[in-house]
């Protein structure tokens, strides 16, 4: 069957550290992979798309890596603050159709002080 | 631009009632989705629309639920009647043509007592 993956449910790191989440799948053959950032009480927002003929795509603060033989992307907040504490969520898009996407559970950061 | 405009934001009604939950799409987007969001299954597609038109219904639990868009600037997601089990945080997103991610709403939180 299907399965996403985040492997961690609750991360916690120390800020100014890189927090890295990990997303894994079985059985999908995505075109994309996405992240997003969910606040408690709010709908998530996009962060990051990656094609699956790309290897890493960054912005800002933020990599992601995708890995089509491991089936795994992984998700780099560098020089972690207290306000990237949030869930993080992964989601697949088997090129059906735009926008429809499988999620993952999420992983929920917390970045201390 | 305003975003994706949910309402209400919270409702709280008794088993058996009907619930009709509204979404108005970013202007220009073509394709709209609805999703549920609980604890124990995480963010779940029920239906999406291209074009005004549904063109995967395959997420919706029952038949108690129903989705319309009449136009390209609003749709409504209806339970009748509603039941206990259908308390979860319902996200309407919206994604433009040919791009991938999704912009979603501020949810609406549906308890049923």
């Amino acid at each position: 069957s299907q399965k996403i993956e985040q492997n961690s449910e609750a991360l916690n790191i120390q800020e100014g550290k890189t927090a890295t989440l990990t997303c894994n799948y079985t059985n999908y053959s995505p075109a994309y992979l996405q992240w997003y950032r969910q606040d408690p009480g709010r709908g998530p927002v996009f962060l990051l798309l990656i094609r699956e003929n790309e290897k890493e795509k960054r912005k800002e603060r933020l990599k992601v890596t995708f890995d089509t033989t491991l089936k795994q992307s992984l998700f780099h907040i560098t020089a972690s603050q207290p306000a990237d504490s949030a869930t993080y969520l992964c989601a697949l898009d088997e090129g059906t159709s735009y926008g429809k996407l499988t999620f993952g559970q999420g992983t929920i950061l917390t970045v201390h002080p | 631009d305003a975003g994706v405009i949910q309402s209400p934001r919270h409702e709280v009604t008794e088993m058996g009632q009907e619930v009709t939950l509204r979404c108005k799409p970013i202007s220009g987007h073509n394709s709209l989705f609805w999703y549920r969001q609980t604890m124990m299954r995480g963010l779940e597609l029920l239906i999406y629309f291209n074009n005004n038109v549904p063109i995967d219904d395959s997420g919706m639990p029952e038949d108690r639920f129903s989705a319309k868009m009449p136009n390209a600037s609003f749709s409504t997601l209806k339970i009748q009647p509603s039941e206990p089990r259908d308390s979860a945080v319902y996200f309407c997103a919206s994604v433009g043509r040919n791009t991938g991610e999704l912009f979603f709403g501020e949810g609406s939180r549906l308890t049923v007592l």
